[in-house]
């Protein structure tokens, strides 16, 4: 199985500030078939990128996604109140899909 | 709008048996592959489970760790989504989520996850 690693694990920054967040795989991901995900305390997880760099419906341009082979990013670029959540990643290159352990971006 | 509501959800114990469902609705629930993922307290999500949509044979996958305890199902005429959890351990306990694939073949990221109903085995 392929393992993905997040980091950082927590991450604390203030409202207006850039957030990267990585997300490094076990070994390379087929066709960069990765996708993030946010999630807000008490709410369903919510598509942000598929495919390593494409936005899902309705996601902000703030929020945007790169990488390849194992090195995965995802970049806030100016965070609003709401971005203030925990966010993961998913590899569906190969089976089973498998997820990062999260980030937590919090208020500094 | 794309709507998934599990329940089920409760404490159990060690050995029991519990059923989830997931009721859906905005969407051609039978054309989709459909997955069940759970996380627990302070971890990632992990897939547990999928079922293939419409077409073809109806495909079903398990994660390693569930498979022979757990059965995933759908009724199409309800729109609804199932995992019938049997034999359930202490590692069992989590937050179990419904989601949505991306197309038939249950193979790609999740477009869409309820809310979540947790799942608690303890003694």
């Amino acid at each position: 199985d392929i393992v993905l690693t997040q980091s950082p694990g927590t991450l604390s920054l203030s409202p207006g500030e850039r957030a990267t967040l990585s997300c490094r795989a076990s070994q390379s991901v087929d066709s960069e078939y990765l996708a993030w995900y946010q999630q807000r305390p008490g709410q369903a997880p919510r598509l942000l990128i598929y495919t390593a760099s494409n936005r899902a419906t309705g996601i902000p341009d703030r929020f945007s996604g790169s990488g390849s082979g194992t090195d995965f990013t995802l970049t806030i670029s100016r965070l609003e109140p709401e971005d203030f959540a925990f966010y993961f990643c998913q590899q569906y290159g190969s089976s089973p899909r498998t997820f990062g352990q999260g980030t937590k971006l919090e208020i500094k | 709008e794309v709507h998934l509501l599990e329940s089920g959800g409760g404490l159990v114990q060690p050995g029991g048996s519990l059923r989830l469902s997931c009721a859906t609705s905005g969407f051609g629930f039978s054309s989709y592959g459909m997955s069940w993922v759970r996380q627990a307290p302070g971890k990632g999500p992990e897939w547990v489970s999928s079922i293939k949509g419409r077409g073809g044979d109806r495909r079903i996958y398990y994660a390693d760790s569930v498979k022979g305890r757990f059965t995933i199902s759908r009724d199409d005429s309800k729109s609804t989504l199932y995992l019938q959890m049997n034999s359930l351990r202490a590692e069992d306990t989590a937050e179990y989520y419904c989601a949505k694939d991306l197309a038939s073949f249950p193979l790609y990221y999740f477009e869409s996850w309820g809310q979540g109903t947790l799942v608690t085995v303890s003694s």
